[in-house]
């Protein structure tokens, strides 16, 4: 079945500082993939997203490429701020036709001023 | 404008006692979904509705479980003889439309924490 892998966290770092949140997946077909994020005590909310090889998704200065031959859509930012501590969690959906969306399990990031 | 919310956010209950979680989606939203979030985990598929109909229930753990969303709008997952197990954090997600393509984005409610006892 379709898997999404991410890495382990939490991920602390310092404010300013660069962040990558690797996600890797395995599906059929080409899916959408998404990145939603997690504040504490709220729901998730779609931060970006891609729906096909090589799109790029970008919003609130965080960017991730689909990357079709590696099955990758690693999250990127290039400079972190106490606000974006919170939980990542990458998805994906439509693979092979199916509208079930797979989530990650997610990757707690915690900045410091 | 008003997001998706869900009742009750917090539910204790005793083992064998029936609970039912009430999810308001985003007003003309066609589809929606329910969720099951262990601590440490991504949402895990349960059921998912377009209108009033119940599109697949594939991912419902066994038959206490059940959902119903009878006029397209409102939704109620209904857990009967609950166990300890069921303990988890219930989130239910609307989208706009069906998800063709799969390039729609859901809106997810804050969630209801259940304890069984």
């Amino acid at each position: 079945g379709d898997s999404v892998t991410q890495m382990e966290g939490p991920v602390t770092l310092s404010e300013e500082a660069f962040l990558t949140i690797n996600c890797t997946y395995t599906a059929t077909g080409y899916p959408s993939l998404f990145w939603y994020v997690q504040y504490p005590g709220e729901g998730l909310q779609l931060l970006l997203k891609a729906t096909k090889a090589d799109d790029k998704g970008s919003n609130k200065g965080f960017e991730a490429t689909y990357r079709k031959e590696t099955t990758s859509f690693h999250l990127e930012k290039g400079s972190v701020q106490v606000s974006d501590s919170a939980v990542y969690f990458c998805a994906l959906n439509g693979a092979g036709g199916s509208y079930i969306p797979t989530f990650g399990r997610g990757t707690s990031l915690i900045v410091h001023p | 404008g008003a997001g998706v919310s869900q009742s009750p956010r917090y539910k204790v209950t005793k083992r064998g006692q029936d609970v039912a979680l009430r999810c308001d989606p985003i007003s003309g939203h066609v589809s929606l979904y329910w969720y099951r979030q262990a601590l440490g985990q991504g949402p895990e598929f349960l059921t998912y509705f377009n209108y009033e109909a119940q599109q697949d229930k594939s991912g419902l753990p066994n038959d206490r479980f059940s959902a119903e969303r009878p006029e397209g709008s409102i939704s109620t997952l209904t857990i009967q003889r609950t166990e300890q197990r069921d303990s988890a954090m219930y989130r239910c997600a609307s989208s706009l439309v069906p998800d063709l393509g799969s390039s729609y984005e859901q809106y997810f409610g804050p969630g209801t924490r259940l304890t069984v006892t």
